[in-house]
């Protein structure tokens, strides 16, 4: 069955570093999301993209955070300088049908800021 | 704007118990309407789905009914067992938002002991 890749699986970075998280989703999906997860609950939309731009994006992602499509198949979530409460899962999803039939979430990047 | 709310948990079962997490909705449009499961350490996996009013979603034993009327969307399984022990969550996914983002509420976690 295809799945949603993502990489790193856990990324520990200091405070005001920037950080690259990667996700390469099926591969005849059009639109493409990412989300967050902190405390292993509440799950919270960050962006959705789709024909190589941004279709919406929430409170959350502010001018910190960017996503790109950089060659096909991979799709990044950059955050330019971290800071302690970006520490949460990541996930990357995607989906056929403007998530109007479900996604396919990845297994998630886990990010820990110091 | 959308919003997805789910019973409180955490539930505790014992292994054959009946199952049943309660989900209600409000939406502006006609939504989708999803169950995902997230097992230990793992993403979410679209559990199963339902796209308009009195569809049944299910798998694996597990189901959901649209209900427009009292905008809800409960989970149910006859016999749960050990390894249906993961946090569950609903999810909304509304046509009249841009490329198909959706709401999730804040997951139950179920526990079954044998």
């Amino acid at each position: 069955e295809p799945e949603v890749t993502q990489t790193p699986s856990h990324q520990v970075t200091q405070m005001g570093q920037e950080v690259i998280l990667r996700c390469v989703p099926i591969s005849n999906h059009l639109y493409f999301y990412w989300y967050r997860q902190i405390l292993g609950q509440k799950v919270e939309f960050l962006v959705s993209f789709y024909n190589n731009e941004i279709s919406e994006k929430s409170e959350i992602f502010d001018d910190q955070f960017s996503v790109e499509r950089p060659d096909g198949s991979n799709f990044t979530l950059k955050i330019r300088s971290t800071k302690l409460e970006d520490s949460a899962m990541y996930f990357c999803a995607s989906s056929d049908g403007q998530g109007y039939y479900g996604y396919t979430f990845g297994s998630g990047t886990r990010l820990t800021v110091v | 704007g959308n919003s997805v709310t789910q019973m409180e948990g955490p539930v505790t079962l014992s292994e054959e118990a009946f199952l049943t997490i309660n989900c209600t909705y409000t939406a502006t449009g006609y939504p989708s309407l999803f169950w995902y499961v997230q097992y230990p350490g793992e993403g979410l996996q679209l559990l199963l789905k339902a796209t308009k009013a009195d569809d049944k979603g299910s798998n694996k034993g597990f189901e959901a009914t649209y209900r427009k009327e009292t905008t809800s969307f409960h989970l149910e399984k006859g016999s749960v067992q050990v390894s249906d022990s993961a946090v569950y969550f609903c999810a909304l996914s509304d046509l009249n938002t841009n490329a198909g983002k959706s709401t999730f509420g804040d997951g139950t976690t179920l526990t079954v002991k044998p």
